[in-house]
């Protein structure tokens, strides 16, 4: 069985921090890594991609990727309370690349 | 507005109707995919076309829903003799079929069965 583990959360971090969420994922092969936004009754928003080891940087944001640990991070720096949302990790089905795998999602606050 | 559209936005619906939604993809997109969300869960797959042909459905979706995409364009989903169980946000996503398949979602349908 595939999966995609995320902590629930909610995690927690003052305006101005760094906030870290976590993924691993159990398909070994697996090629392509995403990291999606959501809001409260909204649908899910792409913002981050990543496809090779190490680190990838957009803004704020920061991915981080380690295939040999099936570990994959997202890093938001200088948190905003607009960034409290659900973070989704998706991971593609390895030799599939048509069908993403999907975590549960990690919910954050950020606190003013 | 060049992104990824559905419609209706919202449904309210009474067990055993049929209800139809449609999504338009981003343009040059050529794959389609219909997912289905709960509070609290990831998206779960439904089907996915790549453009007007179905490749894949999910095995755990009822015989009561069907989708289609004439002409590799919009897409429809169609649910017949709805339970209360389909209530959920259903979403679409598009793609450009590259290798990495980069996904963009509309804003979904809510569905309400009472």
């Amino acid at each position: 069985q595939k999966e995609v583990e995320q902590n629930s959360g909610p995690l927690s971090v003052p305006e101005g921090a760094i906030a870290s969420l976590n993924c691993t994922y159990s398909d070994r092969v697996s090629q392509s890594f995403f990291w999606y936004r959501q809001y409260s009754g909204k649908s899910p928003e792409l913002i981050m991609s990543i496809y090779s080891n190490g680190d990838k940087e957009d803004g704020r944001f920061t991915a981080q990727l380690n295939k040999a640990s099936q570990y994959v991070s997202l890093l938001i720096r200088d948190s905003q309370p607009s960034d409290s949302a659900t973070y989704l990790c998706a991971v593609n089905v390895a030799g599939n690349n048509r069908k993403l795998i999907w975590g549960l999602g990690t919910s954050l606050a950020v606190n003013p | 507005d060049t992104g990824v559209s559905q419609d209706p936005r919202h449904k309210i619906t009474k067990r055993g109707q049929n209800v139809t939604f449609r999504c338009d993809p981003i343009s040059e997109h050529n794959r389609l995919y219909w997912y289905r969300q709960t509070l609290g869960q990831g998206p779960e797959f439904l089907t996915y076309f790549q453009n007007e042909a179905q490749l894949e459905k999910s095995r755990l979706l009822s015989d009561r829903f069907s989708a289609e995409r004439p002409k590799g364009s919009f897409s429809t989903l169609e649910i017949q003799r709805t339970e209360q169980g389909d209530s959920a946000m259903y979403l679409c996503a598009s793609s450009l079929g590259q290798i990495y398949n980069e996904q963009f979602f509309g804003p979904g349908t809510r569905l309400t069965v009472l």
